[in-house]
């Protein structure tokens, strides 16, 4: 079936610096490409999702990128800060006539003062 | 405030003690959505409903059952609960018009 596929598993940056997080899907027909946060004890939140008509999308200081291609999605959040701490899932799913999400497994970030 | 309830939000059972677990939204939302969440798996889906009377599966459904009767409510049955199941679940609504998934505060089940 399909899936999606996230490394790395976990992450640990020091405050201010850079972290990439990297998906692959297998669905070619997959054309919505959404980030969740998950702080702990709550419920994933949308951060920013991308749609396959377009390669990059920017939001402060995260920004998503869409290699259809490779099949590949990557998430880089820039000047990183404690409050970015936190399980990051990159998902994939088709749009039309179905409401199924495909999620990887999870990023857990650690930003260090 | 916009959102979507679940409850209860902690729940120890036994084995083959039927239980469900009830969602609701007041967003007015067509589509909403149950998965679990396991250390390295994951939210997977169990089931999704995109309208009234309208549900199917997801990837894990087995063991599970849903029902849609009304729009703002979701809830998840367990009819024979099992260890296996023990788990964290969310569920989560989106309108028609945009793909933003809104997430509950989750469900943390123990299966004894």
């Amino acid at each position: 079936g399909e899936n999606v596929e996230q490394h790395p598993s976990t992450l640990s940056v020091q405050e201010g610096d850079s972290a990439v997080i990297k998906c692959t899907y297998s669905d070619s027909a997959s054309n919505y490409f959404p980030w969740y946060k998950q702080e702990l004890g709550k419920g994933p939140q949308l951060i920013i999702d991308i749609r396959s008509n377009v390669g990059e999308k920017k939001d402060q200081r995260i920004a998503v990128t869409l290699n259809k291609t490779a099949k590949h999605f990557s998430l880089h959040i820039t000047e990183t800060q404690p409050e970015d701490s936190a399980v990051y899932f990159c998902a994939a799913s088709r749009t039309y006539n179905t409401d199924k999400l495909i999620f990887g497994t999870g990023t857990r970030l650690q930003v260090f003062p | 405030e916009a959102q979507v309830t679940q409850n209860p939000r902690y729940l120890i059972t036994v084995t083959g003690k039927k239980l469900t677990v009830t969602c609701s939204q007041n967003m007015n939302h067509e589509y909403m959505s149950w998965y679990r969440q396991d250390p390295g798996l994951g939210l997977r889906q169990i089931y999704y409903s995109m309208n009234v009377e309208v549900t199917d599966k997801g990837d894990v459904p087995e063991g599970y059952k849903v029902s849609r009767k009304e729009k703002r409510n979701f809830p998840l049955i367990l009819e024979s609960p099992s260890p296996n199941q023990t788990s964290l679940y969310f569920c989560a609504s989106r309108t028609r018009y945009q793909e933003t998934q809104y997430f509950g505060p989750g469900t943390r089940l123990l299966v004894l």
